[in-house]
């Protein structure tokens, strides 16, 4: 099966910086990468995803990258703010159902 | 647009227990997936359940079981609980017959097994 690996655990930024978070995954037939945002206490919500064909997508401060080849991706934000500050999920899927394999989670903490 | 919605919200069990969870996805969404979150385990994928049919299981013992009405709604099922099914339980809705698009989640239901 899919083996989504997500890092780091934690993270610290003081704000206004840049935060990168990084997933690998290991079947080449993944090919939809969704990350959701998780605030404390709340349910898991889609911010950013990706599909195969595409190596990059922006959206507003938040940007994920796409290396097929590698088969890692990455979560991007810049100019980062104190609401930014939750719990990220990197995931993977095959298009065979909605079965998504998700990373162990990035806690980020933005620093005011 | 009425979000998912996850029963009971909060529960305490024994272990040997069992339990049902019930999950009713977004009107006009057919595809229900149930995941249990643990700190520092991240989602794990338990199985989805399209027009009613199971499409796809994780890897999680034959205890866990699940079902779902022509209605879309959905359960889960615990049976002979363990210490170490205590976890968030999150449902998760999408409309779309592959993996199209976003997951809506619920806001889960918390199981405690003393």
């Amino acid at each position: 099966g899919e083996n989504v690996e997500q890092h780091p655990s934690t993270l610290s930024v003081q704000e206004g910086d840049s935060a990168v978070i990084k997933c690998t995954y290991s079947d080449s037939a993944s090919n939809y990468f969704p990350w959701y945002k998780q605030e404390l206490g709340k349910r898991p919500q889609l911010i950013i995803d990706i599909r195969s064909n595409v190596g990059e997508k922006k959206d507003q401060r938040i940007a994920v990258t796409l290396n097929k080849t590698a088969k890692h991706f990455s979560l991007h934000i810049t100019e980062t703010q104190p609401e930014d500050s939750a719990v990220y999920f990197c995931a993977a899927s095959k298009q065979n159902g909605n079965q998504f394999y998700f990373g162990t989670g990035t806690s980020l903490t933005v620093i005011p | 647009k009425a979000g998912v919605t996850q029963t009971p919200r909060y529960l305490i069990k024994t272990r040997g227990q069992q339990v049902t969870l019930s999950c009713s996805p977004i009107s006009g969404h057919r595809s229900v997936s149930w995941y249990q979150q643990t700190p520092g385990q991240g989602l794990q994928f338990l199985f989805e359940y399209f027009s009613e049919t199971q499409r796809n299981k994780g890897n999680f013992p034959g205890r866990f079981s699940g079902r779902q009405f022509s209605n879309s709604r959905s359960e889960m099922n615990v049976s002979t609980l363990e210490l170490g099914d205590s976890a968030l339980y999150l449902c998760a809705s999408s409309w779309g017959q592959s993996n199209t698009g976003e997951l809506f989640f619920g806001e889960g239901s918390r199981l405690t097994v003393l």
